[in-house]
């Protein structure tokens, strides 16, 4: 199965806060990160939390760890419609020195 | 800095074709990657590269092939495009896989988009 999962779709309205899970299987995993991937574009790097942390807060985004549910999460406050992209959740398997993405999630900001 | 550069952006190639897709950085990063995207799947893993001289296989390696001769240059050839391999394929690089996690973020090009009828 994969070991990175998300929901596929979330649509919010403008103003609204955003919240998109992500749930791994790896408890080795050190770094966990945030994507957001623009139409046409390739994916750049949001924010990322260390494992040793549960909150992480940049602006208008906030990051939750929940270590012993294996569950990640990215909050959007105050949903602007540039936020509209697809965000994916990664995780770096030290294990296997290699990072895994999720299938992403599909964010679409309602006006 | 140009940051990852891959060529070309689209392409159509016809079954049984080959092609290389070509992808450099210059920010003189360690580890190179090639995914492929497919809708409602994420990121596929291809092939990876820790360093010149050294590849290995990711999640979806059949019907590719990588070199890495220089720190720079990362090209992922196809030998008998096949429509499965119909895609948008994503390079990406980043310093290191350990330590800050500022070493370890990944730097994607803009993607080529490859069409096998």
């Amino acid at each position: 199965g994969e070991d990175v999962e998300q929901s596929l779709f979330l649509s919010v309205r403008e103003g609204d806060s955003s919240v998109i899970n992500c749930t791994y299987t790896d408890s080795s995993s050190t770094y966990l990160y945030w994507y957001k991937q623009e139409p046409g574009a390739g994916l750049q790097l949001l924010t990322y939390i260390f494992s040793n942390m549960d909150m992480k807060q940049d602006q208008r985004l906030t990051v939750l760890l929940n270590k012993k549910d294996k569950h990640l999460s990215l909050r959007i406050a105050d949903t602007q419609t540039g936020d509209s992209a697809i965000y994916f959740c990664a995780v770096l398997k030290t294990s296997y020195d290699k990072v895994i993405f999720g299938p992403g999630t599909s964010l679409s900001v309602i006006p | 800095n140009a940051g990852v550069t891959q060529t070309p952006k689209f392409r159509i190639l016809k079954i049984g074709q080959s092609m290389t897709l070509q992808c450099t950085q210059d920010m003189n990063h360690n580890y190179m990657y090639w995914y492929r995207q497919d809708p409602g799947m994420g990121l596929k893993l291809i092939y990876y590269s820790v360093g010149a001289g050294i590849t290995d296989k990711g999640e979806v390696p059949n019907g590719y092939n990588v070199s890495r001769s220089t720190t720079e240059d990362f090209p992922l050839r196809l030998e008998l495009a096949a429509p499965s391999q119909t895609s948008v394929y994503f390079c990406a690089s980043s310093y290191s896989s350990t330590g800050d996690a500022g070493d370890t973020e990944a730097f994607f090009g803009q993607g080529t988009r490859l069409t096998v009828v």
